[in-house]
C-alpha cells in the first residue's frame, strides 16, 4: 500500500528554524514526484513546490520561492520542507503528496496519494 | 496564474438528489500535449484531501460512480447524481496544466 506519513505538530516561535517531513512507502520513491500543498482558512489550499527525488528536479511556486526550501532523503525515502526563519504567517497545516504516474515527464500529473498534514503554529 | 472560481461556495442537498458544482479557470486548462489536467478532490472534516476525478472526467479507484466530471476548456463540473450522507465535505477543484498549480476555492456540501 502506498503512503506518506508526515511528521508531527510542530510549535515555533517567530525567527525559528523548522525542518518538516514526509516518509514515502509502498512505491519507488526517486521515480515520482512529490509535492508539498499548504492549506490554511484564509487562503485555502496553496501549491508550494514540487520534486522529483531521483534526479533533484525541484520547482517552486513564485509565492514561496526563497521562503522555503524543499529537499529529499532517497536513503531514507523521506522528503522535506524547510525554513531558515518562520513566520507568523507560515501557521498552516502542510500536506505532501504524490503524483500518479512515475517517470519525470509525469509532472502535470494529478496526485493520487495525500498524507495526513503537518500543523504547524508560529507565535509571534 | 490560472484562478479557478467555483461556484457556489455552499451546497444545501437533499439526500437522494443529484448536486453538481461548477468550476471556471481565468485560462484554458488545455495542455501542449492535448491532454486537459483538472480534478476534483474531496476534503472531510479532518481529513486530508482525498482525490476523486483527474483529467476532467476519469474517476479514481474506489470513488463511487455517482461521483463525475464534465467540461473542457476552461468550464467544468462535478456532479453527484444522488448524494448521500458521507457526501458531505468540501470539495475543491484545481489544475495541474499550468505553473503553479493552482485550487479552486472550495464549495461545501452540506445536508
Amino acid at each position: 500500500e502506498v503512503q506518506l506519513a508526515q511528521s508531527g505538530t510542530e510549535v515555533k516561535k517567530a525567527g525559528e528554524s523548522l525542518r518538516i517531513s514526509c516518509r514515502a512507502s509502498g512505491y519507488s520513491f526517486n521515480n515520482y514526484w512529490l509535492a508539498w500543498v499548504r492549506q490554511t482558512p484564509g487562503k485555502g489550499l496553496e501549491w508550494v513546490g514540487i520534486i522529483f527525488p531521483g534526479e533533484s528536479k525541484i520547482t517552486y511556486s513564485p509565492a514561496f520561492q526563497g521562503q522555503v526550501a524543499i529537499s529529499a532523503d532517497s536513503d531514507l525515502r523521506v522528503a522535506y520542507l524547510q525554513w531558515s526563519r518562520v513566520k507568523a504567517s507560515d501557521t498552516a497545516t502542510y500536506y505532501c503528496a504524490k503524483v500518479q504516474f512515475s517517470g519525470s515527464w509525469s509532472l502535470h500529473e494529478t496526485f493520487d496519494v495525500w498524507g495526513q498534514g503537518t500543523m504547524v503554529a508560529v507565535s509571534s | 496564474d490560472a484562478v479557478l472560481t467555483q461556484t457556489p461556495l455552499s451546497l444545501p442537498v437533499t439526500l437522494g438528489q443529484p448536486a453538481s458544482i461548477s468550476c471556471r479557470s481565468s485560462q484554458s486548462l488545455v495542455h501542449n500535449d492535448g491532454h486537459t489536467y483538472l480534478s476534483w478532490l474531496q476534503q472531510r472534516p479532518g481529513q486530508p484531501p482525498r482525490p476523486l476525478i483527474y483529467k476532467i472526467s476519469n474517476r479514481f479507484s474506489g470513488v463511487p460512480d455517482r461521483f463525475s466530471g464534465s467540461g473542457a476548456g476552461t468550464h467544468f463540473t462535478l456532479t453527484i447524481s444522488r448524494v448521500e450522507a458521507e457526501d458531505v465535505a468540501i470539495y475543491y477543484c484545481t489544475q495541474f496544466t499550468q505553473f503553479p498549480r493552482t485550487f479552486g476555492q472550495g464549495t461545501k456540501v452540506e445536508i
